[in-house]
């Protein structure tokens, strides 16, 4: 158990829809990270936030979004759905925002109809 | 551009029979490179952080090695629980700091 969470452990909706994925990272890090992982793309990095402020972004969407709030923990939305969306969603988190070490909670699979 | 390429994409071994997987990247500005271990459907496990040519970094039967374009992860002996996906990730200075990762080796270990 790494100590970072993720809720929904799985989530099915339909294309066109909007959803929420929620992370709390590990007592102490200040730093999340999201990553996209597909079978045929492998785990793609999508943006990570430091103490509240974007740090690092990669290759998101604009249909997708992320927030870190006071208390550390972190929401991923994604709307406007494809099919193609379909993945594992991880998240990620390590104590500062460089050169870190990143413990992954258990990811979030997101089935998209 | 900036990428992480991991070869073989699959390896079968007996158990004791130790081998090498490669991780070759192309970075600008290489802040750091990363092996994780991902079981199936799980989050990958953080295994061993690199910062620079030369270095090296050991746990139990796992040696990790890196050059100036390639990271080698030995392994020693195994076992079949060190059957899993390794995974390469880069941290790129020249592009944001953003992270890339290779699409892993899948190790299996024969009994």
């Amino acid at each position: 158990d790494s100590g970072v969470t993720q809720t929904p452990k799985h989530l099915i909706t339909a294309t066109g829809q909007r959803v929420t994925l929620r992370c709390s990272p590990r007592s102490g890090d200040l730093s999340v990270y999201w990553y996209q992982q597909s079978l045929d793309q492998g785990l793609q990095f999508l943006i990570q936030y430091y103490n509240g402020e974007e740090r690092a972004k990669g290759n998101i969407l604009e249909r997708f979004s992320a927030q870190q709030f006071p208390d550390l923990h972190s929401e991923l939305n994604l709307s406007s759905l494809e099919l193609g969306d379909s993945a594992l969603y991880f998240c990620a988190s390590s104590p500062g925002h460089n050169q870190e070490t990143q413990y992954f909670g258990p990811g979030t699979r997101l089935l998209v109809l | 551009e900036d990428q992480v390429t991991q070869s073989p994409e699959a390896l079968r071994l007996q158990e004791g029979e130790s081998s090498s997987l490669n991780c070759s990247y192309t970075v600008s500005g290489l802040r750091g490179l990363f092996w994780y271990r991902q079981d199936p459907g799980k989050g990958p496990e953080f295994l061993f952080t690199l910062y620079s040519a030369g270095e090296e970094k050991e746990k139990e039967r796992l040696k990790a090695t890196l050059t100036k374009k390639e990271s080698f992860l030995h392994i020693t002996a195994p076992k079949p629980e060190d059957s899993a996906t390794y995974l390469c990730a880069v941290q790129a200075g020249g592009t944001g700091n953003q992270f890339y990762f290779g699409t892993g080796t899948s190790l299996t270990v024969i009994p």
